[in-house]
């Protein structure tokens, strides 16, 4: 079945540590995205990409990298100059082209805690 | 810039009872999308519906329903009869290209 697969589901992180969030795709989109959501709040864009070895800042790109090597993987990195990085991080992509317009597919999120 | 609101923070109803979620969203593309995402409590986003800004005809989906109204710039959804399992977060949002700009969330909580 084609969908997000997004990994660790759970993942904690000792202060001052670098952690990359994994999130694969095999639905062949050429558009992928993370987006941030804290308790309460709507989702953020941290970043996205609209194609291979392009990627662009979203609204809280602060504190965060990635990379965009293969059109299936777009890898999250949350370092250490991410003040406040405890939360929800959801990944997903989307199909573009022509005249047609494809809803969003999410990933199942990863939860980051910093301990 | 866009901005959406969705002044419900939480609604809480009785299963069989209809419910309807506001959204309320600003924009100045004059194209655009307009969604509406489900969070179940796994915590996956469930696609639900787009809209085309230019199409203001109401959609209905077997219990679900959507009202646009671009007069006042309103994309309200509406669950018929609902259930137990239509609990979750419900999310609203215009689309003016490259991203998706997400309301607060609506916690909709049906009770059996």
């Amino acid at each position: 079945d084609g969908g997000i697969t997004q990994s660790p589901k759970y993942l904690f992180r000792k202060e001052g540590q670098n952690v990359t969030l994994s999130c694969e795709q095999n639905l062949n989109h050429d558009a992928m995205y993370w987006y941030r959501q804290d308790p309460g709040q709507g989702l953020r864009l941290i970043y996205y990409s609209q194609i291979v070895n392009d990627f662009q800042k979203g609204d809280i790109a602060e504190g965060y990298s990635v990379s965009r090597e293969k059109k299936e993987s777009f890898p999250l990195t949350v370092t250490s100059a991410q003040k406040n990085p405890t939360a929800f991080y959801l990944c997903a992509s989307q199909a573009r082209g022509g005249e047609a317009f494809y809803g969003y597919t999410f990933g199942s999120g990863t939860r980051l805690t910093v301990v | 810039a866009q901005k959406v609101t969705q002044a419900q923070t939480e609604i809480s109803v009785v299963e069989k009872e209809d419910v309807t979620l506001d959204c309320v969203y600003e924009t100045r593309d004059t194209t655009y999308y307009l969604f509406w995402y489900k969070q179940p409590p796994s915590g996956e986003l469930v696609f639900l519906i787009r809209r085309n800004s230019f199409d203001e005809q109401n959609e209905i989906s077997g219990r679900y329903s959507w009202n646009f109204q671009k007069s006042t710039s309103s994309f309200n959804f509406t669950i018929t009869a609902s259930q137990v399992v239509d609990s979750a977060v419900y999310f609203c949002g215009p689309d003016g290209g490259n991203k998706l700009v997400f309301g607060a969330g609506t916690i909709l909580r049906v009770k059996s």
